[in-house]
């Protein structure tokens, strides 16, 4: 069975920083291009970034570009979100979503998610 | 503002055929494949349609999906409570090099 779960979430002040984990588990996870994607409090989903396999090509929305950071390990199965210089409007569930295949651009497909990880931003 | 438009709500009858629309450009919807994602109630997504209008296995053929021009339609017939959630639509947008989503439209069954 494909699984995915989250951790790291948390409470932090403005400007601080969360480092977030997605362990996978079920499938071959250096074969596929895996995303992170948030939703803020009765708000919409929101794409935040993606990477495809062994890190070769990374990208970002521009609401995080040069202050998170996408990374992974395929010897750990794990996906990482390394977010800084947090803002109030960071506030959201995180989550962490497989792509069917290894490819992001032109052909996103996200068909396994995990159930999220809370990150709050607040003073 | 979303890069896609979807309609912030949909409604009809059980048993009845609902669609729900997702318009975009040439540089997302026009060039690209579209995917849809059901949201029940505190729950994660799920992915309904890929590739513009194949299911994964496990969904429903009540669900279907189809692709003109730039824009793309998610159509859901024998409606039942059970599909009341959010839905949204996904895809690339080639401009912005991102993966964009559509705003989400709600069903409701009444």
């Amino acid at each position: 069975e494909v699984q995915l779960l989250e951790s790291g979430g948390d409470l932090v002040q403005p400007g601080g920083s969360l480092r977030l984990s997605c362990v996978a588990s079920g499938f071959t996870f250096s074969n596929h291009a895996m995303t992170w994607v948030r939703q803020a409090p009765g708000k919409g989903l929101e794409w935040v970034s993606a990477i495809t396999p062994g890190g070769g090509a990374t990208y970002y929305a521009d609401s995080v570009r040069g202050r998170f950071t996408i990374s992974r390990d395929d010897s750990k199965n794990t996906l990482y979100l390394q977010t800084n210089s947090l803002r109030a409007e960071d506030t959201a569930i995180y989550y962490c979503a497989k792509d069917r295949g290894s490819v992001i651009v032109a052909v996103p497909d996200f068909d396994c998610w995990g159930q999220g990880t809370l990150v709050t931003v607040s003073s | 503002q979303s890069v896609l438009t979807q309609p912030p709500s949909v409604s009809a009858a059980p048993g009845q055929k609902v669609t729900i629309s997702c318009s975009g450009s040439s540089s997302n919807i026009g060039n690209n494949h579209v995917s849809w994602y059901q949201q029940l109630p505190g729950t994660a997504p799920k992915l309904l349609i890929h590739d513009n209008y194949e299911r994964p296995s496990g969904i429903p053929d009540r669900f279907s999906g189809s692709k003109s021009g730039t824009s793309a339609t998610l159509g859901i017939t024998g409606l039942q409570t059970g599909d009341e959630a959010d839905y949204y639509c996904l895809t690339w947008d080639s401009s912005l090099s991102a993966v964009v989503f559509g705003g989400g439209t709600k069903l409701t069954v009444l």
